[in-house]
């Protein structure tokens, strides 16, 4: 089952503009991932927000996170053709035995040089 | 360097061939999984282990064995696969049930 659903499904930018993707989920969580994968290659973890925190940076990259609007953001600033790349949130679930992480169905993000 | 190793990265077999899909990870991570990804459907978690000789279902698990007698090593194996398994999966490890998964590189299947 889905959990995270990220908005939008596409996202087409110019080189140096930012790119915002969102991020709605469903259930309480512990915390969201947010990841990249590049066409048919594995995923890479990107950076994690846990649901006591509200806004975490890392490089270039900035996520929000709204728990009661159960949502998050993912900001990347300046971006350059190689963030060309579909973007993943990802929820662990507060509660329960698994903590098993679930996945949205991504945004693809193409960056135009 | 650290790496979940999975393969192979692409293979072809016919209905009813058991295989297996081999996984390690050099991390000493505690929690593995294998996902399953689709297009239109996103990743979906297949099974997952939390430590040696633990191991439960996740979203899709029929049709799918795993074992973890190693802590370093999660095979996913197919006794009979159908042309509905075909799909691209991976395997991913973690060091704790909150932390994020490191990824291996993905192993395209495709049953004909």
């Amino acid at each position: 089952s889905q959990q995270g659903e990220e908005d939008p499904q596409a996202l087409s930018i110019q080189e140096g503009e930012n790119a915002t993707m969102n991020c709605s989920y469903k259930t309480s969580i512990n915390n969201l991932q947010w990841y990249r994968q590049n066409s048919g290659r594995g995923l890479v973890h990107l950076i994690l927000i846990r649901s006591n925190e509200r806004e975490k940076h890392s490089g270039r990259l900035r996520v929000t996170l709204d728990t009661s609007k159960k949502s998050s953001s993912l900001l990347i600033t300046a971006s350059r053709a190689a963030d060309t790349a579909s973007y993943f949130c990802a929820t662990v679930s507060s509660g329960g035995s698994n903590y098993k992480l679930t996945f949205g169905k991504g945004t693809l993000l193409t960056v135009n040089p | 360097e650290a790496q979940v190793t999975q393969n192979p990265r692409y293979l072809i077999t016919v209905t009813g061939k058991k295989l297996t899909v081999t996984c390690s990870q050099n991390m000493n991570h505690e929690y593995m999984s294998w996902y399953r990804q689709d297009p239109g459907l996103g990743l979906r978690q297949i099974y997952y282990s939390m430590n040696v000789e633990v191991t439960d279902k996740g979203d899709v698990p029929e049709g799918y064995k795993v074992s973890r007698k190693e802590k370093r090593n999660f095979p996913l194996i197919l006794e009979s696969p159908s042309p509905n398994q075909t799909s691209l999966y991976f395997c991913a490890s973690r060091r704790n049930e909150v932390d994020g998964y490191t990824f291996g590189s993905g192993t395209r299947l495709t049953v004909v």
